[in-house]
This record gives structure tokens, C-alpha cells and sequence, in this order.
């Protein structure tokens, strides 16, 4: 079954930094480019970060550019999101996605994983 | 980056047909012919229901259609059935990124 499995997620207090984990399973994660996506809670999805199939461009949105590293390890076919210097406006549920034709196309999506950014 | 804009909420009766309409801007939606629309029920992952404007993956009814005009890309769903019932969001390839739309929340009436 082709599937993303996402895991990493929980309370943080702000200031603070997490790694969240993707894991890829069913297909090779190589062959695709990759998202992050997130969801704060009852509002709609954002887009995070991109990156290509050999890590060779990476892309994020204003919002969490320069305090996000987005990474892949595809010979363990994985996707991990490094996430440092958290506010209380990262509180969401994190998805990585699969770009299935590279042009925005998020055809797999994982269960998402919470992060509640909190004092 | 801003968001797209969508409509709030829609609704429909069952039977009937509904349009969503997602407004951009000439440097995402009116650039490319790369919009996306994801439909999403409480508490689970989207699952995309149209990609490149007007293309449906395999297994997604025939009653969900996309099109699109200048800045702006739309979402019809015909036929409406209680299980369309939920919120959906449409996405824009924008080079060096993706922007959402606030997404609609379709109550079938």
C-alpha cells in the first residue's frame, strides 16, 4: 500500500525547536518531489516547503523561511521537516505530501502529525 | 504568497450542481495551468479531486470538474450527493512556490 506516515509531533514551548519525520512506504520516494503542509487548528491548509527529488531545490513559504530546514534521505526513504525558533502560530497539523507531477499536484498525503507550540 | 481566495461556505441540494471559484493573481493561478483542488472531511488528509486545471485522477467521480479563466480557476461539482459534504481547497503552482486557497465548506443540503 502506498502510504506516508508522519511522526515527530508534540508540545513545544516557544522558542523551541522539533524534528518531524515522514516515512514513505509503497512506492520509492526518490522518483518524487516532496511538501510539507500544514493546518492550524479549524483553519484551512498552508503551504511549508518543497524540495526535489535529489534535494537539489528547496523551497518555503515567508512564513517559516529561515527558521525551517526541510530534508529528504532517500535511501531511507524518508522526509523530515527541522523546525527552530517555534511561535505559537506553528501550532498545526503537519502533513508531508507526495508531488506526484511536480507542479503542485499532492496526489499521497500522510495522517499529519500535531505540533502544539505552548508555554 | 498570499492565499487564494475562495468562498467562505456553499450549498447545495442533493441532485443539484455547485461551482467553487478560487481568485489568484496573474503571478500564480493566471501564470500556470497548475491549479489543484483538495477535498477534505473532518478530522482526515485531503485527497486531491482535480489537478492541472481540469484533470481528475483515477477513481474521482466524473461529477467534479475544473476549469479556469485568467486569474481565476473554479470547481463544479454536479450531481450533488451528502457525501460531497465537506470543505475543499484549491492550490496553485507558483514556481518557486504553492499557495492554498482559505477554503470553502460545501453543506449539501
Amino acid at each position: 500500500e502506498v502510504q506516508l506516515v508522519e511522526s515527530g509531533g508534540g508540545l513545544v514551548q516557544p522558542g523551541g525547536s522539533l524534528r518531524l519525520s515522514c516515512a514513505a512506504s509503497g512506492f520509492t520516494l526518490s522518483s518524487y518531489s516532496m511538501n510539507w503542509v500544514r493546518q492550524a487548528p479549524g483553519k484551512g491548509l498552508e503551504w511549508v516547503s518543497y524540495i526535489s527529488t535529489s534535494s537539489s531545490t528547496i523551497y518555503y513559504g515567508d512564513s517559516v523561511k529561515g527558521r525551517f530546514t526541510v530534508s529528504r534521505d532517500n535511501a531511507k526513504n524518508s522526509l523530515y521537516l527541522q523546525m527552530h525558533s517555534l511561535r505559537d502560530e506553528d501550532t498545526a497539523v503537519y502533513y508531508c505530501a507526495r508531488d506526484w507531477n511536480f507542479r503542485g499536484a499532492f496526489d499521497i498525503w500522510g495522517q499529519g502529525t500535531m505540533v502544539t507550540v505552548s508555554s | 504568497q498570499s492565499a487564494l481566495t475562495q468562498p467562505r461556505s456553499v450549498s447545495g441540494s442533493p441532485g443539484q450542481s455547485v461551482t467553487i471559484s478560487c481568485t489568484g493573481t496573474s503571478s500564480d493561478v493566471g501564470a500556470y495551468n497548475y491549479v489543484s483542488w483538495y477535498q477534505q472531511h473532518p478530522g482526515k488528509a485531503p485527497k486531491l479531486m482535480i489537478y492541472d486545471v481540469t484533470k481528475r485522477p483515477s477513481g474521482v467521480p466524473d461529477r467534479f470538474s475544473g476549469s479556469k479563466s485568467g486569474n481565476a480557476a473554479s470547481l463544479t461539482i454536479s450531481g450533488l450527493q451528502a457525501e460531497d459534504e465537506a470543505d475543499y481547497y484549491c492550490c496553485s503552482y507558483a514556481g518557486r512556490y504553492r499557495v492554498f486557497g482559505g477554503g470553502t465548506k460545501l453543506t449539501v443540503l
